[in-house]
């Protein structure tokens, strides 16, 4: 089955550090996705990536965070001058088409980022 | 402003027992809905897809059914497991601008003790 792969599972920063982090989507898939979740809290999105750029964005994502498909394969999440509410679960998702389709959404296992 | 709210926010059951977990959401115009498993510390993992011109899907031991009109959704669990233990999460994708958006509940935190 193919899967979502998100590296690293677990990233300690310190407060004002910039941090990057990275997924593999699934090869066919054609619209990526970042969602995070603070502990206790719901999953929230954050943004959806299609053609090499933005389609969408929540109020979450400032000119604090950045996307990026660097390549063929990776897709990235930066999240710049870091704060403590930035500590959450980081999810990566893709998908063949926008809202999912019929396959749906695939996530990834997540990275969990903790700001010190 | 789509709204998912999932009830019971945790539920503990006998193995063996069939249970029902509900999901509502405010806006019935939705493109598909999804239910999701999460372990403790872990990613979400894809149950079942119900897209919107669908009634219900099973997988295994798994249903879910989808009341578009009414904003509801269930899923249920037929004699469950002590590895069924786990939050379940319900979300739904809208029609339009925002199509590219899960929106999540909450999810329950399901306990079954052997």
């Amino acid at each position: 089955e193919p899967e979502v792969t998100q590296t690293p599972s677990h990233q300690v920063t310190q407060m004002g550090q910039e941090v990057i982090l990275r997924c593999v989507p699934i090869s066919n898939h054609l619209y990526f996705y970042w969602y995070r979740q603070i502990l206790g809290q719901k999953v929230e999105f954050l943004v959806s990536f299609y053609n090499n750029e933005i389609s969408e964005k929540s109020e979450i994502f400032d000119d604090q965070f950045s996307v990026e498909r660097p390549d063929g394969s990776n897709f990235t999440l930066k999240i710049r001058s870091t704060k403590l509410e930035d500590s959450a679960m980081y999810f990566c998702a893709s998908s063949t088409e926008t809202g999912g389709g019929k396959n749906g959404y695939t996530f990834g296992s997540g990275t969990r980022l903790t700001v010190v | 402003k789509q709204e998912v709210t999932q009830i019971p926010a945790a539920l503990s059951v006998p193995e063996g027992e069939n249970l029902v977990l509900n999901c509502s959401f405010t806006d019935s115009a939705i493109y598909n809905l999804q239910w999701f498993r999460q372990d403790p510390g872990k990613g979400l993992t894809s149950l079942l897809l119900i897209q919107s011109s669908q009634r219900e899907q099973t997988s295994g031991r798994l249903n879910a059914s989808l009341d578009k009109s009414s904003g509801r959704s269930t899923l249920y669990i037929a004699a469950s497991q002590p590895g069924d233990s786990a939050t379940y999460l319900c979300a739904v994708t809208n029609y339009g601008g925002s199509q590219g958006n899960l929106i999540f509940g909450k999810g329950t935190k399901l306990s079954v003790k052997p």
